[in-house]
């Protein structure tokens, strides 16, 4: 069984620029979620999605984004970054029932200077 | 909307002493509750999950927690502490407007210390 996979592991970018990060869902899992955790904090969800679609969406600004594939894998854009965006995102796959839990990839250290 | 408090960001324990990591929730709905921990550099790894039915969840690792709707609480237990049980430990509850697993809540997390 293959876990939870996300690319890069670490990124540096400038405030203002956009960034993509990917992520594979663990095999046989068609719900990916994402999340964000800043330094000394709890994760914050930002999205999921299923069927291609994003379904549900937490307290972010439409600046967050991002796409599901056919092979349910997936990917998060952040455009016009901001300092605050510095954090550990967090990809989370899961089957639809509404009581499957996350399984959560390693995540992706984002720093923005 | 729901909410999750983790009581002590920092809680230090003997190696082989009870571990309890105290949880307490609001939500408006019946939740789904959960223990995640996550060691350094890492993502968040499942411990244990109450959904319906017994109250009492064991998960891996010795871990046990108890959902106890009257204290609306689910305190997270071990009875013998490991040195390897030094982490971060986040509890989440389910959202009350979707009632998915997907959509947690986190608290900020307790920091888990194992003192030799």
């Amino acid at each position: 069984e293959t876990g939870v996979t996300q690319s890069p592991t670490h990124l540096i970018k400038t405030r203002g620029q956009q960034v993509t990060l990917r992520c594979s869902s663990q095999s046989g899992h068609n719900t990916v979620s994402w999340y964000q955790q800043a330094l000394g904090q709890g994760p914050q969800f930002i999205f999921q999605y299923y069927r291609e679609e994003e379904n549900g969406r937490g307290n972010f600004p439409p600046r967050f984004s991002g796409l599901q594939f056919p092979n349910y894998s997936s990917e998060l854009n952040v455009n016009a970054l901001e300092l605050d965006d510095s954090a550990l995102y967090l990809c989370a796959s899961s089957f639809w029932q509404t009581n499957s839990p996350l399984h959560f990839g390693n995540g992706t250290r984002l720093t923005v200077t | 909307a729901q909410s999750v408090t983790q009581l002590g960001s920092h809680v230090s324990v003997s190696e082989g002493a009870l571990v309890l990591l105290r949880c307490n929730y609001s939500s408006s709905v019946p939740p789904y509750l959960f223990w995640y921990v996550q060691y350094p550099n890492q993502g968040l790894q499942l411990l244990l999950k109450y959904t319906t039915g017994a109250t009492l969840v064991k998960g891996i690792n010795g871990f046990e927690a108890e959902f106890k709707k009257s204290e609306t609480s689910f305190h997270l237990t071990k009875p013998s502490a490991h040195m390897s049980d030094a982490a971060e430990y986040f509890c989440a509850v389910s959202d009350e407007s979707s009632g998915s697993a997907r959509q947690l809540t986190f608290g900020s997390g307790t920091q888990l210390t194992v003192l030799p």
